[in-house]
C-alpha cells in the first residue's frame, strides 16, 4: 500500500530565507505532484514531475524528484508573505489515483 | 475555463440523515474522485470512478457510497450521517491517464450535528 510522508507539517519562516519541504513515499511511482491550498480554498496544481531527476521551477519554488530514493523536495527561495499556504505532495498510484501527504502549513513572517 | 463544480459550499445535517454531495465536471474527464480532508491527515481517498456506472473503493469507503450515472456527474452518498463524518469533502477529476494531475472542486464543508 502506498504511503506518503511529508515533513515538516508546520513551517514558520522569515521573509528572505530559504527552506525545503520533503515528501517521501513507500512504493514505486513515476508520478509526483505538488499542490498549493490557500485557507478556505481548493487545491491548485503547482508541479507535475513524471521522471527520475525531473526538476521544475516557478518563481521562488523549485520541485525535484528522485524516484530511486522515493523522495521529492519543494525548495523555497527567498520566501515572501504571498507564499504562505498549505502545500501538499501527492504520489501517483495504480489505476490513475493518487495518495496525498498530510500537508505542510507554511507561514512566512516579515 | 474548465471546472469542477460542487453543488454546496457548506452543509449542516443531522445525525442519521442521508446526505448527497454532488460534483459535476465540464471537461469530459473519464476519472472522478472523492476525498475527505481533515487537519493533520491530508486528503484521504473515499471512492473513485473510471467510467460511467463504475466505482472503486479508496482507503476509507466505510459509511459512504457513490453513484455515477452520467460521465460528468459523480455523487457521494452518506447513507446515515454520523458526527465523525464532519469534514471537508473535495471532488476531483482527471483525464484517463491522470498524468497531468487532478482538477479539484472548491470543496463542501459538511457538519453533522
Amino acid at each position: 500500500e502506498l504511503k506518503v510522508e511529508q515533513n515538516p507539517l508546520f513551517l514558520s519562516m522569515q521573509e528572505g530565507k530559504n527552506y525545503t519541504i520533503y515528501c517521501n513515499y513507500s512504493t514505486t511511482s513515476d508520478r509526483l505532484y505538488w499542490y498549493r491550498q490557500d485557507p478556505g480554498k481548493s487545491l491548485e496544481s503547482l508541479f507535475v514531475l513524471l521522471s527520475n531527476g525531473a526538476v521544475k521551477q516557478e518563481g521562488r519554488l523549485m520541485a525535484s524528484l528522485d524516484t530511486k530514493a522515493r523522495l521529492s523536495t519543494l525548495h523555497i527561495t527567498a520566501a515572501v508573505h504571498d507564499l504562505s499556504a498549505t502545500y501538499f505532495c501527492a504520489v501517483g498510484n495504480n489505476n490513475n489515483d493518487m495518495r496525498f501527504g498530510a500537508g505542510t502549513r507554511l507561514t512566512v513572517k516579515p | 475555463d474548465v471546472k469542477v463544480t460542487q453543488s454546496s459550499r457548506y452543509l449542516v445535517k443531522r445525525t442519521g440523515e442521508k446526505v448527497f454531495l454532488e460534483c459535476v465536471q465540464d471537461m469530459d474527464h473519464e476519472n472522478m474522485f472523492w476525498y475527505r480532508q481533515d487537519p493533520g491527515l491530508g486528503l484521504r481517498l473515499i471512492y473513485f470512478s473510471y467510467d460511467v456506472k463504475m466505482k472503486e473503493k479508496g482507503d476509507i469507503p466505510e459509511g459512504y457510497s457513490v453513484s455515477r450515472e452520467k460521465k460528468e456527474r459523480f455523487s457521494l452518498i452518506l447513507e446515515s450521517a454520523s458526527t465523525n463524518q464532519t469534514s471537508m469533502y473535495l471532488c476531483a477529476s482527471s483525464v484517463g491517464t491522470a498524468f497531468y494531475g487532478y482538477t479539484f472542486g472548491s470543496g463542501t464543508r459538511l457538519t453533522v450535528v
